[in-house]
């Protein structure tokens, strides 16, 4: 079974400040990994993926997130934050699409502030 | 706009008076599901439907029905809500399974539901 953790249930960064929030899984095939992003009153949207390929992918709004195998992590970075950036970010994991077994996973979140 | 709409959006309920919550995709999308999302808990799926007449259960199936009678709707019924089924709950959809595991998931905006 597939599992996500990400550590700190809240990340507060003042404004201009680098950001990194934490996600680790497991899996027992190649995982494919997401992060997505909840802003207020408003549903889950697609940050960032990784499938195959280049291990440092990069999302929307100039996040990024680097897949390491050896450390099964998935950290999701920003070098700038910007007060638009509050929100809530899940990091998810599946195995490959064409497996009939368990979709996908998600991490229990963390809430992203920002001080002006 | 390509959508996925949820109603209602607020609702409050008392134990064990039935309720349905809707959803609705205007994407022609095959794959649709249900989670719900709790504090530190991420989002768990409840049920998905591959396509019309296709659903099954996800990881927390109990105490909800689902029906996919047709492609665009996907509502999820709780014949007797009990107070452990206060939730938010969101809808997503996409063009299969596996195309939404490559590419994302398009999310209803949520229900807030409080069974009193």
């Amino acid at each position: 079974a597939q599992s996500v953790t990400q550590l700190g249930s809240h990340v507060s960064v003042s404004e201009g400040a680098l950001v990194l929030l934490r996600c680790n899984y497991s899996s027992s095939v190649p995982p494919y990994l997401f992060w997505y992003v909840q802003y207020p009153n408003q549903g889950l949207q697609l940050l960032l993926k990784y499938t195959t390929g280049a291990t440092l992918v990069k999302g929307i709004n100039g996040f990024e997130a680097e897949f390491k195998k050896s450390e099964t992590s998935f950290h999701l970075t920003k070098p700038s934050a910007h007060m638009s950036d509050a929100a809530e970010y899940f990091c998810a994991v599946s195995d490959e699409p064409n497996n009939a077994g368990n979709m996908l996973t998600f991490g229990g979140g963390t809430r992203l502030m920002v001080k002006p | 706009e390509a959508q996925v709409t949820q109603n209602p959006r607020y609702l409050i309920t008392v134990t064990g008076k039935k309720l349905t919550v809707t959803c609705s995709q205007n994407m022609n999308h095959e794959y649709m599901s249900w989670y719900r999302q709790d504090p530190g808990l991420g989002l768990r799926q409840i049920y998905y439907s591959m396509n019309v007449e296709v659903t099954d259960k996800g990881d927390v199936p109990e105490g909800y029905k689902v029906s996919r009678k047709e492609k665009r709707n996907f509502p999820l019924i709780l014949e007797s809500p009990s107070p452990n089924q206060t939730s938010l709950y969101f809808c997503a959809s996409s063009l299969s399974r596996g195309y939404g595991l490559n590419y994302g998931y398009t999310f209803g905006s949520g229900t807030r539901l409080t069974v009193v």
